[in-house]
């Protein structure tokens, strides 16, 4: 059965620093892999996606993925945080076949000092 | 911009009541989707609709959770009798299906709070 782990429940960091939020995923065969954000009582809004192609994915608001087959990963980076960008962030994971159902991670508070 | 639209946003409830959760997809959509969040964790799905038929209804508690799209459009969850651990957000997506990919769009949630 497939299954995502996100690392870390919480992470703080300064205004302008890098971050990354780590994701890793266990499924048997190929995947399609996700990462949204949601900010305090709102739905899920998509910031990017991995389908096949190029490991490297970018996505809204300055976020990026890496997809690592090997170690079965799919961590999110951004080079600069925002006080905006202070939300929960989710990892998900689906199969080509499997119409569409996610299976997401737990959730990573992303939490942006000034 | 089409969005997935909810109501209510927030309910309160006190245990044994119903309560009726309301959907409306993107025009379009086909696959509609229904979701629990539960404080502090990931969405887990409840409900997955095709047009008008369930396509997997697996971790729906169908002793007291309900769900249906009959015209293949909008769509209602009901709990009834509803208790203390459904408290949580319930979340509804749709997707359009384009070479066997599904990208969901997130509507902004129903709070329920189960008192």
């Amino acid at each position: 059965a497939q299954s995502v782990t996100q690392l870390d429940s919480q992470v703080p960091v300064f205004e302008e620093a890098p971050v990354e939020l780590r994701c890793n995923y266990s499924s048997s065969v190929s995947v399609y892999l996700f990462w949204y954000v949601q900010y305090p009582n709102q739905g899920l809004q998509l910031l990017l996606k991995y389908l096949s192609g190029s490991t490297l994915v970018k996505g809204i608001n300055g976020f990026e993925a890496e997809f690592n087959k090997s170690q079965t990963s799919f961590h999110l980076r951004k080079p600069s945080v925002h006080i905006s960008d202070t939300a929960e962030y989710f990892c998900a994971v689906t199969e080509p076949s499997n119409t569409g159902k996610l299976i997401f991670g737990q959730g990573t508070t992303l939490q942006v000092k000034p | 911009e089409a969005e997935v639209a909810q109501s209510p946003r927030y309910k309160i409830t006190e245990k044994s009541q119903a309560v009726a959760f309301w959907c409306d997809p993107i025009s379009g959509h086909a696959t509609l989707y229904w979701y629990r969040q539960i404080l502090g964790q990931g969405p887990e799905l409840l409900v997955q609709f095709q047009d008008e038929s369930v396509v997997d209804d697996s971790q729906l508690p169908k002793d007291r959770f309900s769900a249906e799209r009959l015209k293949g459009v909008d769509s209602t969850l009901k709990i009834q009798p509803a208790e203390l651990g459904d408290s949580a957000m319930y979340l509804c997506a749709s997707s359009l299906e384009a070479g066997g990919i599904y990208e969901q769009y997130f509507g902004p949630g129903t709070r329920l709070t189960v008192t």
